[in-house]
């Protein structure tokens, strides 16, 4: 069983829908959550941390925590063309080590 | 300037070279990470350093050695190059104070291997 599992998609959604992206993880202990948003040939880039249990949003995005069940989800309301793109979501495995193990990523396809 | 630099941004090899890719950054972070990203395999972790002198070998070590010059500097070299070490290289700091961050990732050096 991999550490952070992700669909791979892709994810098709029309614009102005609400995109759903799903992750899960093995290590109970994890402590700290990530999603990022890379589009092709880019680097990573941060756009949600979450490291209590509930929703946390931030602009058109909420993150979704749920220790009890290891899993942790983005939404994108009001989903654009522009964030077509893959999301990676990434745990930290051992809180001490603050190493980040990612998932392999869901790619969200935005049709206008 | 960026961040983190990481340079070349591309590079071209022949099987059996030694090659170095170099990482460097400003965000006065001590940790730094060298990834590197394959389609459909997402970032995988070769190696990773938490000071000058700590460094620590990720699930994917074989094949490749860091230095860690200075805090700003962490050099990952290919010693002999083969041709699945193609891939997207990725190299990244943080700051476990600041827990809010993450990593700061470079731009990526896309490298092939011939």
């Amino acid at each position: 069983q991999k550490e952070v599992e992700q669909n791979s998609g892709p994810l098709s959604v029309p614009e102005g829908a609400i995109a759903s992206l799903n992750c899960t993880y093995s290590d109970r202990v994890s402590q700290s959550f990530f999603w990022y948003r890379q589009y092709s040939g880019k680097s990573p880039e941060l756009i949600m941390s979450i490291y209590s249990n509930g929703d946390k949003e931030d602009g058109r995005f909420t993150a979704q925590l749920n220790k009890a069940s290891q899993y942790v989800s983005l939404l994108i309301r009001d989903s654009q063309p522009s964030d077509s793109a893959t999301y990676l979501c990434a745990v930290n495995i051992r809180d001490s080590s603050y190493k980040l193990i990612f998932g392999s990523g869901t790619r969200l396809l935005v049709r206008p | 300037d960026a961040d983190v630099t990481q340079t070349p941004r591309n590079r071209i090899t022949k099987t059996g070279k030694r090659i170095m890719l170099e990482c460097s950054q400003t965000k006065g972070h001590d940790r730094m990470y060298w990834y590197r990203q394959d389609p459909g395999l997402g970032l995988r972790l070769i190696y990773y350093s938490f000071d000058v002198k700590d460094i620590n070998k990720g699930e994917i070590s074989d094949g490749y050695s860091v230095s860690r010059q200075a805090q700003a500097k962490f050099s990952l070299s290919l010693e002999s190059a083969i041709p699945n070490q193609t891939a997207l290289y990725f190299c990244a700091t943080s700051d476990p104070a600041d827990r809010g961050d993450g990593y700061t990732f470079g731009s990526g050096t896309r490298l092939t291997v011939v």
